[in-house]
């Protein structure tokens, strides 16, 4: 079975400009989260999504971070405007069910300079 | 909310047995899972304890104790390749959502 495919695998932007990450979790699976993980900690939830609605958002700084999921398979998740503490590596993952095993993507590694 | 902690580093020499534990606080308790992930990569899903008891697959074991909460990963006959960090995570309070823990970093040594 495929994985959860993530894409770009790395980016460097300035502060300030915009970036998009995509999302393709792995085929039925209903659940879709995006999760921020910074250098040396653990990853932190930003939004989950269940098949294309949103069951939390509560640690989405919404004033400058987006996220759809379209037609409840891909998603994306938009930065608009970056900030230099916004450099951290946006793991995407997904699962058959909520609270179920995860299966994460290889990870956007964002530099924001 | 939810809280975890582990410890920051851990070494052990290959052949060895290494365990790292987890604490965790929360207001309501859904299970405790285990993740690998290797410098650059993906985490892995390793385990997942809902009941008091260890659970055993292949050369890892994972422990759970509801009434203390704390939880351990057990790592037998140690391999250059388990080198990574490893996370312990548990639901959120509404058991949707994974909360990590900081994580812990195993160096296997030769």
């Amino acid at each position: 079975e495929a994985g959860v495919a993530q894409s770009p695998r790395y980016k460097i932007i300035e502060k300030r400009q915009s970036v998009a990450f995509w999302c393709n979790p792995i085929s039925g699976h209903a659940t879709l989260y995006w999760y921020q993980q910074i250098l040396g900690q653990g990853p932190k939830l930003l939004i989950q999504f269940q098949n294309n609605g949103v069951v939390d958002d509560s640690q989405l700084p919404k004033d400058r971070f987006s996220a759809e999921r379209l037609k409840g398979v891909d998603s994306t998740l938009k930065i608009q405007p970056a900030k230099l503490e916004d450099s951290a590596v946006y793991l995407c993952a997904s699962s058959f069910r909520r609270n179920t095993e995860a299966f994460f993507g290889q990870g956007t590694r964002l530099t924001v300079v | 909310g939810q809280s975890l902690e582990q410890p920051s580093e851990v070494t052990a020499v290959e052949g060895a047995i290494v365990q790292i534990n987890c604490t965790y606080q929360t207001s309501g308790f859904y299970g405790l899972s285990w993740y690998q992930q290797h410098d650059g990569g993906a985490p892995t899903f390793l385990s997942y304890n809902a009941l008091d008891g260890l659970e055993e697959t292949g050369r890892f074991s994972s422990f759970l104790s509801r009434s203390d909460s704390y939880g351990y990963l057990l790592l037998q006959e140690l391999q250059m390749k388990d080198s990574a960090s490893y996370f312990c995570a548990v639901p959120d309070n509404y058991g949707q959502n994974f909360v990590f823990g900081p994580g812990t970093r195993l160096s296997v040594l030769p």
